[in-house]
């Protein structure tokens, strides 16, 4: 069965470096590979979507990388910022039955920024 | 535009009771799926709803039913109501990127208590 890991740890960082998530999946073969953000009690926002095809993709301080041959991909944030302090979900879309494409999810990736 | 509501925020229920949540997606957006959020489980998907037929379907009991109305708001039914289903309920509505890329706007979410 399809499998989404993301580390379970929460990474601690310092305000200014850069933080770097991991997602890494099994038995699947994703169209696009999303992440978003989740702050506590509230529903994820989307960030950023990465197609197979696609190597690298960046959006301000956000860059992510997908790498199909190692089924994984890399979430970047550059001088991080206490406020970019949440949860970071990772979600595989694959197409389902009915037509449409449903996100898998990871159980996501706690980031905590210190000033 | 405003963004994915859901309501009730908050439910407080009994085993054996059932439960109905309601989602009004953004306006314009004809897709609407929920999910389940669990510390244990993570986000796992129920059903998504496209114009008032029911398009896909996760991997859960047949407690756990949906309906679109014709203005494509939706409702989600949970009868008889378990202990493991207290968790945050999020609804979503798809929006369309560039090309055939798609991504989920969530809702804030419905935290349903079951005692």
């Amino acid at each position: 069965s399809q499998k989404i890991e993301q580390n379970s740890e929460a990474l601690n960082i310092q305000e200014g470096k850069t933080a770097t998530l991991t997602c890494n999946y099994t038995n699947y073969s994703p169209a696009y590979l999303q992440w978003y953000r989740q702050d506590p009690g509230r529903g994820p926002v989307f960030l950023l979507l990465i197609r197979e095809n696609e190597k690298e993709k960046r959006k301000e301080r956000l860059k992510v990388t997908f790498d199909t041959t190692l089924k994984q991909s890399l979430f970047h944030i550059t001088a991080s910022q206490p406020a970019d302090s949440a949860t970071y979900l990772c979600a595989l879309d694959f197409l389902a039955s009915g037509g449409s494409y449903i996100p898998t999810f990871g159980r996501g990736t706690s980031l905590i920024v210190h000033p | 535009k405003a963004g994915v509501t859901q309501t009730p925020r908050y439910l407080i229920k009994t085993r054996g009771q059932q439960v109905t949540l309601s989602c009004s997606p953004i306006s314009g957006h004809r897709s609407v799926s929920w999910y389940q959020q669990t510390p244990g489980q993570g986000l796992q998907f129920l059903f998504e709803y496209f114009s008032e037929t029911q398009r896909n379907k996760g991997n859960f009991p047949g407690r756990f039913s949906g309906r679109q109305f014709s203005n494509s708001r939706s409702e989600m039914n949970v009868s008889t109501l378990e202990l493991g289903d207290s968790a945050l309920y999020l609804c979503a509505s798809r929006r369309k990127l560039a090309g055939d890329q798609e991504t989920q706007y969530f809702g804030p979410g419905t935290r349903l208590l079951v005692l």
